[in-house]
C-alpha cells in the first residue's frame, strides 16, 4: 500500500514569491492534515480537512497562507507571498478517521532566500 | 492546555543496549492518547507505539515500549537491543480526547538518538 506522498520533497524560492506544495494522502483516508515543522521543534498543525471541508484551521496564517481539499482526496498548501520566516518543513499526513492514527509523509523542505 | 515536555536534546547509547527516552505531558482532559514518533534524516515521521490513557498494561511493539506513569503524566519510551539504524530524532505526542474538537496531535520537541557501534 503507498504511503502518503507529497511533492516537491525540496523547493528553493525568493522572498515574495508564491510556492505551492502537493500531498495525496493513503487512499480511503478521509482526514487529512497539513503541519509546519521548524528546525529543532516538533511539528504543528496547520490545518485538518475532513474529506473536503478545513474543520480545524485556527493556526493556518490566513494572511498569505490557504490551502484545498477541492475533492476531498489530494491537498495542496499555498503560501503568498512567502517571507524568509517561512522556512521549515511542510508535512502531510493523513488518518482514515479522525480519531486514528496519522501516517506521515516525507514532506516538503521549504528554504525562502 | 496541553503540552509535551521532552528535556533530552540528544541521547547516546551503545548498540545493543537498551535506551530510555524521557516524556512528560500535562491535560487536563481524562482520556487521551500519546503516541511516540521516530523521524530519520529523511524526514518522514514514522508511527513506532500508541498508549491510551485508560489502557492497563503498558504499551509494547516490538523493541519499542512506552513505560506509561499517569500519576506522573510520564510516558517513556524503551528502546531494547538498539541498532545503528536507529539514529533518528525521536517525538513523543499528545492527541486529545476522542471525537472532541481538538484532536490534533501535540508534538514535544523531540530527543536526537545517537547509537554508536
Amino acid at each position: 500500500e503507498a504511503g502518503v506522498v507529497q511533492s516537491p520533497r525540496y523547493k528553493i524560492i525568493e522572498k515574495k514569491q508564491p510556492v505551492a506544495f502537493w500531498c495525496n494522502p493513503i487512499s480511503g483516508h478521509n482526514t487529512l492534515y497539513w503541519y509546519l515543522q521548524n528546525l529543532g521543534q516538533g511539528p504543528e498543525l496547520l490545518i485538518r480537512y475532513e474529506n473536503e471541508e478545513a474543520v480545524d484551521d485556527s493556526q493556518l496564517p490566513k494572511d498569505r497562507f490557504s490551502a484545498e481539499r477541492l475533492k476531498g482526496v489530494d491537498s495542496t498548501l499555498k503560501i503568498q507571498p512567502a517571507e524568509l520566516g517561512d522556512s521549515a518543513v511542510y508535512l502531510c499526513a493523513s488518518s482514515l478517521e479522525r480519531g486514528s492514527e496519522q501516517y506521515f509523509g516525507p514532506g516538503t523542505r521549504l528554504t525562502v532566500t | 492546555a496541553q503540552k509535551i515536555t521532552q528535556t533530552q536534546p540528544g541521547m547516546f547509547v551503545q548498540e545493543k543496549e537498551a535506551v530510555t527516552l524521557d516524556c512528560t505531558y500535562d491535560t487536563s482532559d481524562q482520556s487521551y492518547g500519546l503516541f511516540w514518533y521516530k523521524q530519520p534524516s529523511s524526514g518522514e515521521m514514522i508511527f513506532l507505539i500508541y498508549q491510551g490513557s485508560y489502557d492497563e498494561q503498558n504499551a509494547t511493539e516490538g523493541r519499542y515500549s512506552l513505560n506509561f506513569q499517569k500519576a506522573r503524566k510520564s510516558a517513556n519510551l524503551v528502546i531494547s537491543a538498539s541498532q545503528l539504524g536507529d539514529s533518528a530524532m525521536y517525538f513523543c505526542a499528545m492527541r486529545g480526547r476522542y471525537g472532541g474538537a481538538t484532536n490534533k496531535l501535540i508534538f514535544g520537541t523531540g530527543t536526537l538518538l545517537a547509537v554508536q557501534p
